[in-house]
């Protein structure tokens, strides 16, 4: 079945650490994005990547990275800049970017040790 | 710039009730506006989309919503609810172009089903 596959579920990182979360999709899908959901705040957009070797900011990109050297993966680094990582990080694809419906990977909750 | 509010951000409903979400969205140009659920612990799933067809749009699990453009709404609505209705229910409005084309939600209604 196709579909987007995150990686670990749960992640725990000590303080002035950088940690990396997987985003793999099989749906052929051109663009890929990353959500960081906090309770009460609905999702925020932090990166996104229309295609293959191109990513721009979001929302709310500082104190993250990513890359996109594969169509099919789209890694998210969370920076020690990051002060506030506590969150719940979706990723997810569409076929395009064009006002295009994404789908969902079943997240990665992410927490401060 | 583009925005949605949805209503209410918790919604208690009998089981067998007519269950009932808002959503309002504000778009300089024609939008796309789409409805997902979110159950415990796991990603978002597409409910329906409009996308300037129907104004009535029928989704998966009974859903149906109505594009109103005079009112600026996309409201969710289920004849009759189900205990495997509750979860959260996010609006999400996209449009035009030159990074209007993302996906901006609103920030989520909590749907809980009393037996």
């Amino acid at each position: 079945d196709g579909g987007i596959t995150q990686s670990p579920k749960y992640l725990f990182r000590k303080e002035g650490q950088n940690v990396t979360l997987s985003c793999e999709q099989n749906l052929n899908h051109d663009a890929m994005y990353w959500y960081r959901q906090d309770p009460g705040q609905g999702l925020r957009l932090i990166y996104y990547s229309q295609i293959v070797n191109d990513f721009q900011k979001g929302d709310i990109a500082e104190g993250y990275s990513v890359s996109r050297e594969k169509k099919e993966s789209f890694p998210l680094t969370v920076t020690s800049a990051q002060k506030n990582p506590t969150a719940f990080y979706l990723c997810a694809s569409s076929i395009n970017f064009s006002n295009q419906p994404q789908h969902f990977g079943d997240g990665t909750r992410l927490s401060i040790l | 710039a583009q925005s949605v509010t949805q209503l209410g951000s918790h919604v208690s409903v009998s089981e067998g009730a007519l269950v009932l979400l808002r959503c309002n969205y504000s778009s300089s140009v024609p939008p796309y506006l789409f409805w997902y659920v979110q159950y415990p612990n796991q990603g978002l799933q597409l409910l329906l989309k409009y996308t300037s067809a129907a104004t009535l749009v029928k989704g998966i699990n009974g859903f149906e919503a109505e594009f109103k453009k005079s009112e600026t709404s996309f409201h969710l609505t289920k004849p009759s609810a189900h205990m495997s209705d509750a979860a959260e229910y996010f609006c999400a409005v996209s449009g035009g172009h030159f990074g209007n084309e993302k996906l901006t939600f609103g920030t989520g209604t909590r749907l809980t089903i009393i037996p």
